[in-house]
């Protein structure tokens, strides 16, 4: 089955800054990824998502690049703000199911 | 419009008990997920359901069960209740089956087992 992997686990950056975080997956079939952006005590919250025919998406701060070949898919913030500090989760549509396996989840940490 | 709707917000069981979380769709959305997501980790699928019908089922024990009713609410049960199944309980609705739509998540049931 599908397997994403997540990286970094923890990532720091001064505010105005960008910030990275790249997700690598296991299947080739795979062609829906998703990216949650989960605050302290609250829900995940989809932030942005790309599908398997598109290779690059963008919404204002926020965009995400998709490598089929190397199976690899990247959020991308810009000019970060204190209120982009959260755990980010990417995930991967599970070929064959009706499941998202997800990542392990990045830490942002916006450093006003 | 009402986003996903879960109950209760917070429970605490005995190792052994029983348990029943609950799960109301946003309207007109006919699909709901349950992920259970374990302190510092990313959620992990326990079932779908579509049009009252199991459609998927995650690597978890006969322990858990779920059903979905014809509102489309759905209910997650767990039985013989483990420390390890202490974790945040995710319901996520979308529109119709498969993984094309992006999920929204409810707030979630925070289940503590002692």
């Amino acid at each position: 089955g599908e397997n994403v992997e997540q990286h970094p686990s923890t990532l720091s950056v001064q505010e105005g800054d960008s910030a990275v975080i790249k997700c690598t997956y296991s299947d080739s079939a795979s062609n829906y990824f998703p990216w949650y952006k989960q605050e302290l005590g609250k829900r995940p919250q989809l932030i942005i998502d790309i599908r398997s025919n598109v290779g690059e998406k963008k919404d204002q701060r926020i965009a995400v690049t998709l490598n089929k070949t190397a199976k690899h898919f990247s959020l991308h913030i810009t000019e970060t703000q204190p209120e982009d500090s959260a755990v980010y989760f990417c995930a991967a549509s599970d070929p064959g199911t009706y499941k998202y396996i997800f990542g392990t989840g990045t830490r942002l940490k916006v450093l006003a | 419009d009402a986003g996903v709707t879960q109950s209760p917000t917070h429970l605490i069981k005995t190792r052994g008990q029983q348990v029943t979380l609950r799960c109301s769709p946003i309207s007109g959305h006919k699909s709901v997920s349950w992920y259970q997501q374990v302190l510092g980790q990313g959620p992990q699928f326990i079932f779908q359901y579509y049009e009252k019908e199991e459609r998927g089922r995650g690597n978890f024990p006969d322990r858990f069960s779920a059903r979905q009713f014809p509102n489309y609410s759905s209910e997650l049960n767990v039985n013989a209740l483990l420390l390890g199944d202490s974790a945040l309980y995710l319901c996520a609705s979308n529109p119709g089956p498969g993984a094309v739509y992006g999920y929204t998540f409810g707030s979630g049931t925070r289940l503590t087992v002692v």
